[in-house]
């Protein structure tokens, strides 16, 4: 089962931030925070990920709070090629399979 | 760089036949896994390589299937007697994992089977 909750859906205006919530209370130690996101009809696409410290990428940032239960995918001006549904995944550092679980994920709908 | 390629792309077969599809990773990397993805939810995983070794397999990867990575390079996954259950999205990925904290997948975009 998925380490992590997430909202179902969220709405997005275009050209806005896009904040995803990821719950994940009971992270171990070393478990790294990733997240993927899939676009209709093809394969999951990295995004980023991150230990304890915030990160940012050309395509998003994350930040972790500090329990690190809980974290936050920010897409700064999300644009409707960004609609798609959204992966929070937490892990060991080496991501064996089956430690590397999808839940449902989030389905971000940005809308013009 | 050509990414992750899966082929065929669409799988219509009749219940009890068997299929067999082909996934070729991103050049040189040494891990390569096998997803099963059905409507409306995260892709789950079957099973995965590290070269030619197959390290791990899912409970869910029950004995009609099989998959191989005989050179260490692509991989084939085999579903014999199938079913009409095992209609689903089938998704590879490759990745370069030499140590450290980053083994970033790269997927495919999926081998679609109907079972009719």
């Amino acid at each position: 089962d998925a380490k992590t909750t997430q909202p179902t859906s969220m709405d997005c205006a275009e050209g806005r931030a896009a904040n995803l919530p990821c719950n994940h209370s009971t992270i171990s130690g070393n478990e790294y925070v990733y997240w993927y996101r899939q676009i209709h009809s093809q394969g999951p696409q990295y995004i980023i990920h991150g230990l304890k410290n915030n990160e940012t990428n050309e395509m998003a940032s994350l930040i972790i709070t500090e329990d690190r239960k809980s974290s936050t995918l920010i897409l700064p001006h999300a644009t409707l090629r960004d609609t798609a549904v959204y992966y929070c995944i937490v892990c060991p550092p080496d991501n064996y399979g089956q430690n590397f679980v999808f839940g449902p994920g989030t389905r971000l709908s940005v809308l013009p | 760089d050509t990414g992750v390629s899966q082929n065929p792309r669409h799988k219509i077969t009749k219940r009890g036949q068997n299929v067999t599809f082909r996934c070729d990773p991103i050049s040189e990397h040494n891990r390569l896994y096998w997803y099963r993805q059905t409507l409306g939810q995260g892709p789950e995983f079957l099973t995965y390589f590290q070269n030619e070794a197959q390290l791990e397999k899912s409970r869910l990867l029950s004995d009609r299937f099989s998959a191989e990575r005989p050179k260490g390079s692509f991989s084939t996954l085999e579903i014999q007697r199938t079913e009409q259950g095992d209609s689903a999205m089938y998704l590879c990925a490759s990745s370069s994992w030499t140590g450290g904290s980053k083994n970033i997948q790269y997927f495919g975009a999926g081998t679609r089977l109907s079972v009719l």
